[in-house]
């Protein structure tokens, strides 16, 4: 089991708006950094403490906080945002790291 | 730029050893946590632990604690992954990553990865 809640999968259209979310306790205390993981390669960051966009990251990645549960979203789905999400955290002492399950994101 | 170059792919049978590498270049590598990621077979990331090469200070998940040993040698620039007696279910992709933040254990620089295979 993962210590992050994310939801297996959320479908949409070229152009409209994704949003996946990542719950857990550990989210009141500690920030929470976003992955996209496409098939065959490593991770990449895209999102770190909480909102914060890496260098070379599009705009149409944000991310936002509120109590137990972080969002990810993506403005203006593009055909190549298609890869797996993942959340990440630490534990409520910030000792270890923890990720969420991972959410499939289809672009239809 | 730090980069961090992984090991070969390993085939090994149950209750065999193993130590995977991860070596990093670039003049920052020496101020960097390194950790473990696992990722099984069509399933999510697994933090698994974090080093700091400099001191050998490190830090496990709990779900890895006594499972694997994470160490360094800090004159090569080198992270290591070992096992003492593999199971079938230690099959899986393991990346190396690495982040200059101490206690927010996020990653973002990767390895591309070691695939890691356990059968009889």
């Amino acid at each position: 089991s993962y210590d992050l809640t994310q939801p297996p999968s959320v479908s949409v259209s070229p152009g409209q708006t994704a949003r996946i979310s990542c719950s857990g306790d550990a989210l009141t205390n500690q920030y929470a950094y976003w992955y996209q993981q496409k098939p065959g390669q490593a991770p990449v960051l895209i999102i770190y403490k909480d909102t914060e966009r890496p260098s070379g990251i599009p705009e149409r990645f944000s991310g936002s906080s509120s109590g137990t549960t972080v969002t990810l979203t993506i403005s203006g789905v593009q055909a190549e945002d298609e890869a797996d999400y993942h959340c990440q955290s630490a534990d409520s002492s910030g000792i270890y790291g923890v990720f969420g399950g991972g959410t499939k994101l289809t672009v239809l | 730029e730090v980069q961090l170059v992984q090991s070969g792919a390993e085939v090994k049978k149950p209750g065999e050893s193993l130590k995977i590498s991860c070596k990093g270049s670039g003049d920052r590598f020496s101020n960097y946590w390194i950790g473990w990621v696992r990722q099984m077979p069509g399933k999510g990331l697994e933090w698994m632990g974090i080093i700091f090469p400099g001191d050998s200070d490190s830090r496990y998940s709990p779900s890895f604690q006594g499972q694997v040993t994470i160490s360094a040698d800090k004159s090569i620039s080198t992270v290591y992954l070992q096992w003492t007696s593999l199971q079938a279910s230690d099959t899986a992709m393991y990346y190396c990553a690495g982040t200059l933040e101490t206690g927010n254990w996020y990653f973002d620089l990767w390895g591309r990865g070691t695939l890691v295979t356990v059968s009889s």
